[in-house]
C-alpha cells in the first residue's frame, strides 16, 4: 500500500534537547512538506523540498532543520533553539510542487516539551 | 498579507444540510482546497475548485466565485461521522498553501 507515515505518533522532549521527527512516502511523489498545527490557526509551513538534496523555508523555519538525502524521506529536526515546540507536526506530499497537485498528509506527530 | 476566513463552530442535526464558508484574500489564486480532519488525526482532501461554479461530489460540493473570494462547503445528509474540522485553503501565486484555521463543524442527533 502507498501511503505517508510518521514516527513516532507521541513524543515527549525535555527542554534544551533536539528531537528528530520521521516522514516517509512510498507514493513516488518528489515534494514534501512539513507543517505545524496549533489550535486555532491554520497549517504554518515550516520547510519543504521539491527534489532531493534541496530545501526551501518556510514560514516559521526559525528553530527547525530538515535533510532531503532520499526521494522518500524527509526528517525534521526540532532544536533547542524552537521557543515553543509542543504542537501537532504534520508531514504531506505532493507528486511536484509548481503544479496544482493534491497534498496527502501523514498521520502526524504529537510533540510535548516537558 | 494573505487571510483565510472560516467560521470558528458550527452545530448541525443529523440528516440536515450545513454550508460552511471561506473567504481569502491572497496574493494571486491558483485554486481552492477543502480538506476535512478529524480530531487528532491526518487533514484528506475533499475537494478542489479552480474555476467558478459548484462541483458535486456524492454528499459533499464546493462552490467558488473569484470574483468575491469566496468559496463554501456543502455537506448534504449529514451523519454523526461528518463531525470534524474542515479546512479551506488557497493556492496562491508562488503555489504555496495558505491554510485557513478550520471551522470544527458538530453534528447532533
Amino acid at each position: 500500500d502507498g501511503g505517508i507515515t510518521q514516527s513516532p505518533k507521541y513524543l515527549f522532549r525535555k527542554e534544551g534537547q533536539n528531537v528528530t521527527l520521521s516522514c516517509e512516502q512510498n507514493l513516488n511523489h518528489d515534494a514534501i512538506y512539513w507543517y505545524r498545527q496549533d489550535p486555532g490557526q491554520g497549517l504554518r509551513l515550516i520547510y519543504y523540498s521539491q527534489i532531493v538534496n534541496d530545501f526551501q523555508k518556510g514560514d516559521i523555519a526559525e528553530g527547525y532543520s530538515v535533510s532531503r538525502e532520499k526521494k522518500e524521506s524527509f526528517p525534521l529536526t526540532v532544536t533547542s533553539a524552537q521557543q515553543n515546540p509542543t504542537a501537532f507536526y504534520l508531514c504531506a506530499s505532493s507528486k511536484g510542487q509548481g503544479a496544482t497537485d493534491t497534498q496527502y498528509f501523514g498521520p502526524g506527530t504529537r510533540l510535548t516539551v516537558l | 498579507g494573505q487571510n483565510i476566513d472560516q467560521p470558528t463552530e458550527m452545530t448541525a442535526t443529523e440528516g440536515a444540510i450545513v454550508q460552511i464558508n471561506c473567504t481569502y484574500q491572497t496574493s494571486g489564486f491558483n485554486g481552492l482546497f477543502w480538506y476535512q480532519q478529524h480530531a487528532g488525526e491526518a487533514p484528506t482532501f475533499l475537494s478542489y475548485n479552480v474555476l467558478d461554479g459548484l462541483e458535486e461530489k456524492g454528499r459533499f460540493s464546493s462552490f467558488l466565485s473569484r470574483s468575491k473570494g469566496y468559496s463554501y462547503l456543502l455537506l448534504k445528509e449529514l451523519q454523526m461521522k461528518d463531525s470534524a474540522s474542515y479546512l479551506c485553503a488557497v493556492l496562491d501565486s508562488n503555489y504555496q498553501l495558505i491554510w485557513g484555521a478550520g471551522t470544527k463543524l458538530i453534528i447532533k442527533p
